[in-house]
């Protein structure tokens, strides 16, 4: 089975702390991506990475930043936390397939960080 | 207007209802369409997914996809329990292109 872990499933912060959140998987994927989940706003995507080194904005990436220097961990960090932050964080990976394959619709994501900044 | 639009629920239904889940979607390019569920406390995990137009079954899931009214539907059968979770949409316009999710309707089924 895939196993896509976070490091914390609950994390308390103060404003301007710098937050760091780590994703680990153990499938080899190359693709892995970091969203916020909000009610009524649903899953967005914040940061992005198709292999080791490798990194792309999402749609909301103001105040995030990521680093993947292995391939089955990827990082987000909040430069400077504010309470517009407080969300819950779900990390995913995806492999490369063929594009009639299940694997290419398939994000296996982790359990997700409840991310509280006060 | 959001990309992906979902009824927000939350939906109660009785065990063993036809249950009905929909989203918009004002992007034409769409292609990929997949419903994602997700249990309270936990990751979304793939349900269902569809290439184009069209209906696909799985169970007691059928996924309809129409690309001419941009709608999507996924029907659950004889609903469970357990069926009891959050439904996300999602849709990308290619291969390998990224998802954008609608924002879920929490489902509960009554027994």
């Amino acid at each position: 089975d895939v196993k896509v872990t976070q490091s914390s499933r609950y994390l308390v912060k103060r404003t301007g702390e710098k937050v760091f959140l780590e994703c680990v998987q153990d499938m080899d994927h190359e693709n892995m991506f970091w969203y916020r989940q909000d009610p009524g706003l649903g899953l967005r995507l914040i940061y992005f990475s198709y292999d080791v080194k490798m990194k792309e904005k999402g749609d909301i990436p103001e105040g995030y930043s990521v680093s993947r220097e292995k391939k089955e961990r990827f990082s987000l960090i909040l430069e400077s936390a504010s309470t517009n932050q407080t969300s819950m964080y779900l990390c995913a990976s995806r492999a490369i397939s063929l594009p009639t394959a299940r694997a290419s619709y398939e994000q296996y994501f982790g359990p997700g960080t409840r991310l509280t900044v006060t | 207007q959001k990309e992906v639009e979902q009824d927000p629920g939350p939906l109660s239904v009785p065990e063993g209802a036809i249950v009905s889940l929909n989203c918009t979607y004002s992007n034409s390019a769409f292609q990929y369409f997949m419903w994602y569920r997700q249990y309270s406390r936990k990751g979304p995990e793939l349900l269902m997914y569809t290439y184009s137009s069209g209906n696909k079954e799985d169970g007691r899931f059928t996924a309809q996809v129409d690309k001419s009214s941009k709608y999507i539907s996924l029907f659950i059968r004889d609903s469970q329990p357990s069926d009891s979770a959050t439904y996300l949409c999602a849709m990308s316009g290619g291969y390998g292109q990224n998802f954008v999710f609608g924002p879920g309707t929490r489902l509960s089924v009554l027994p």
